[in-house]
């Protein structure tokens, strides 16, 4: 069965650190990756995808992902946080064929002055 | 213009009661979803409707139904309300199939007391 894995269920870092939040899914084909951002009080919006191609995806924000298929991975990363990127991020799988996407529980970010 | 919307944002009810939410998309989606989140921001899918057509139905008590009376509109009913459906409950739409991006609804937060 398909799933999503987010190893963390928070992570602080200071603003202008760097950022790295991990994803690892488990499909057997070529998953379309998604990560989402959820502010607080807020619904979820998407940051970036990947469905095929190139597996350095950009997105919104600054964010990029990479895709890596031998670790089943799909990493994201920011260079340099800002305190407004405190939220709630998602990592997403769906699947072809399928109408359900499937999201992991999410990992808290804290960035702290 | 709100893509998504819902309403209400806030539903405060009393046990046994009956409630609706409503959801409307102005993107000219086939697809829409229920979501359930809770307190720790888990995200689970309860249905989803392709075409007014019911293409998910997860493990959902059936005090739940969902109503779709077009392509731009989900409704959420609730009948018998009880403590553990106090949750988060977001509306979310997508162009039709999986790996086509969600676009969520700001969320109604349902109490239940």
């Amino acid at each position: 069965a398909q799933s999503v894995t987010q190893p963390d269920i928070h992570i602080t870092v200071s603003e202008g650190a760097s950022l790295e939040l991990r994803c690892n899914y488990s499909y057997g084909a070529t998953p379309y990756l998604f990560w989402y951002v959820q502010s607080p009080g807020q619904g979820l919006q998407l940051l970036l995808k990947y469905f095929s191609g190139d597996t350095l995806v950009q997105g919104i924000k600054g964010f990029e992902a990479e895709f890596k298929r031998s670790q089943s991975s799909f990493n994201l990363r920011k260079p340099s946080v800002h305190w407004s990127d405190a939220a709630e991020y998602f990592c997403a799988v769906g699947y072809t064929g399928g109408f359900k996407t499937i999201f992991g529980a999410g990992t808290r970010l804290f960035v702290k002055a | 213009d709100t893509a998504v919307s819902q309403t209400p944002k806030y539903l405060v009810t009393q046990m046994g009661n009956d409630k609706s939410i409503k959801c409307e998309q102005n993107l000219g989606h086939d697809t829409m979803y229920w979501y359930k989140q809770d307190s720790k921001k888990f995200l689970k899918i309860m249905f989803s409707y392709n075409n007014k057509e019911l293409i998910i139905n997860e493990t959902v008590p059936n005090r739940f139904s969902p109503k779709s009376p077009d392509k731009a509109h989900l409704n959420l009913h609730i009948n018998s309300l009880e403590l553990g459906d106090s949750a988060v409950y977001f509306c979310a739409s997508s162009p039709s199939t999986s790996y086509n991006e969600q676009f969520f609804g700001p969320g109604t937060r349902l109490t239940v007391l």
